[in-house]
């Protein structure tokens, strides 16, 4: 079956340090990928996506690339911000459904 | 324009009664999905509605949980007998087209069920 592994949590930077979630995917076919995120008091939103291998999928400054050679959608952000703390969640569809990580708590600090 | 709507936003409730949780979805939107989301995990797949197409029930864990979907709006996810190990935020989704694999998802704020 599918199945999506995240980089343990929960992960503290200082503002405008790199980040990496490491993200990697079993899947059957040819599965589309997603990161969603979930701040604080809020609902979980679309934070990027992409749908084929080599695409890449970018926002916020957020960046993914979908490499099917390592099954891997690693996200990345180049100077995080205060406001980015939040959860997490890496995410692929295959069908109608989708299969979720655990989810990486992100803490960033001022 | 409004996103998915989620009633109630908070329920609690005594070990042993049923409880029934509403979705209201983007209009126009014909997929709608049922996620659970227990506490420091990811979200489970219980059940995707499709049009009038027979829903998808596998992700459904007991026969205590069930859900249905009026045409292409209002869902209710109903779970009877209620247990301790039921307690989650319950969160629905829908989306534009088919239901197939490019398609994203919008998520409603969820409810959150806590079973003394």
């Amino acid at each position: 079956g599918n199945s999506v592994t995240q980089m343990e949590g929960p992960v503290t930077l200082s503002e405008e340090a790199f980040l990496t979630i490491n993200c990697t995917y079993t899947a059957t076919g040819y599965p589309s990928l997603f990161w969603y995120v979930q701040y604080p008091g809020e609902g979980l939103q679309l934070l990027l996506k992409a749908t084929k291998a080599d695409d890449k999928g970018s926002n916020k400054g957020f960046e993914a690339t979908y490499r099917k050679e390592t099954t891997s959608f690693h996200l990345e952000k180049g100077s995080v911000q205060v406001s980015d703390s939040a959860v997490y969640f890496c995410a692929l569809s295959s069908g109608s459904r989708l299969t979720f990580g655990e989810g990486t708590q992100l803490t960033v600090n001022p | 324009g409004a996103g998915v709507s989620q009633s109630p936003s908070n329920k609690v409730t005594e070990k042993g009664k049923d409880v029934e949780l509403r979705c209201d979805p983007i209009s126009g939107h014909t997929a709608l999905y049922w996620y659970r989301q227990r506490l420091g995990q990811g979200l489970e797949f219980l059940i995707y509605f499709q049009g009038n197409s027979a829903p998808d029930k596998s992700g459904l864990p007991s026969d205590r949980f069930s859900a249905e979907r009026t045409g292409e709006s209002v869902s209710t996810l109903t779970i009877q007998r209620t247990q301790q190990e039921d307690s989650a935020v319950y969160l629905c989704a829908s989306s534009s087209r088919t239901g197939g694999r490019t398609d994203t998802q919008y998520f409603g704020p969820g409810t959150r069920l806590t079973v003394l």
